[in-house]
């Protein structure tokens, strides 16, 4: 029952670093996407994939990478890490994004950007 | 304009209220409408779907309102347990024709003894 796993829950960056957190989901989805949340904000969406080998923009993309080479995984890089992307990163899967498919979300990554 | 708005309260209700949100979108093509619940530091969990007749779980109902562009929650006889932000959640249209999954700010609900 793993369901949507994260890795890592928490990271200190400097500003200009580099990283890439993980997302992996091992229910056969189609739909893959990540989110940003932010204090006192509801969920922000970062990019988003409907199959493997197909990714969209979201609401607030820049800043960030992603690719979907399989279906099972949906990582998203921080390209040069800076301040203003410090908040709470969600992934999220599912079935499909149409005919009411609930998501299914990871526990989060905590990230902070010194 | 956002995409998916809700009031962000705070609501503050006494045990045993009747409390509703709204949550107003802007793509009128949009299909798929949910509410889920987020407690306080942890992930979102679906609270329920939404659909075109209405749906009602319990002490929660769901409308959806096409022609003007909005859906609702209901929640009666509210409990202590209740309290934590509601969020909507629409299907828009991306620009490759795929959809995605917008969220509103979400709705502090904060139900006192």
């Amino acid at each position: 029952n793993a369901g949507v796993t994260q890795t890592p829950k928490f990271q200190v960056l400097k500003t200009g670093q580099s990283m890439t957190l993980q997302c992996a989901q091992d229910m056969n989805h189609e739909y893959m996407s990540w989110y940003r949340q932010d204090p006192g904000m509801g969920l922000r969406l970062i990019h988003y994939s409907v199959g493997a080998g197909i990714t969209d923009q979201g609401e607030v993309p820049n800043g960030y990478n992603v690719s979907r080479s399989t279906t099972e995984d949906f990582p998203l890089r921080l390209l040069s890490a800076a301040p203003s992307q410090t908040s709470v990163y969600f992934c999220a899967s599912s079935y499909s994004y149409e005919n009411n498919q609930p998501q299914h979300f990871g526990d989060g990554t905590r990230l902070s950007i010194l | 304009r956002k995409e998916v708005e809700q009031d962000p309260g705070p609501f503050n209700v006494p045990e045993g209220a009747t409390v509703a949100f709204n949550c107003t979108y802007s793509n009128s093509a949009s299909q798929s409408f949910f509410w889920y619940r987020q407690d306080c530091r942890k992930e979102p969990k679906l609270l329920m779907s939404v659909y075109s007749s209405g749906n009602e779980d319990g002490r929660f109902t769901a409308q959806l309102n096409r022609a003007s562009q909005y859906i609702s929650l209901l929640i009666r006889d509210s409990k202590l347990s209740d309290s934590a932000t509601y969020l909507c959640v629409v299907n828009i249209r991306g620009s490759s024709n795929t959809g995605k999954l917008i969220f509103g700010q979400g709705t502090t609900l904060q139900v006192k003894p």
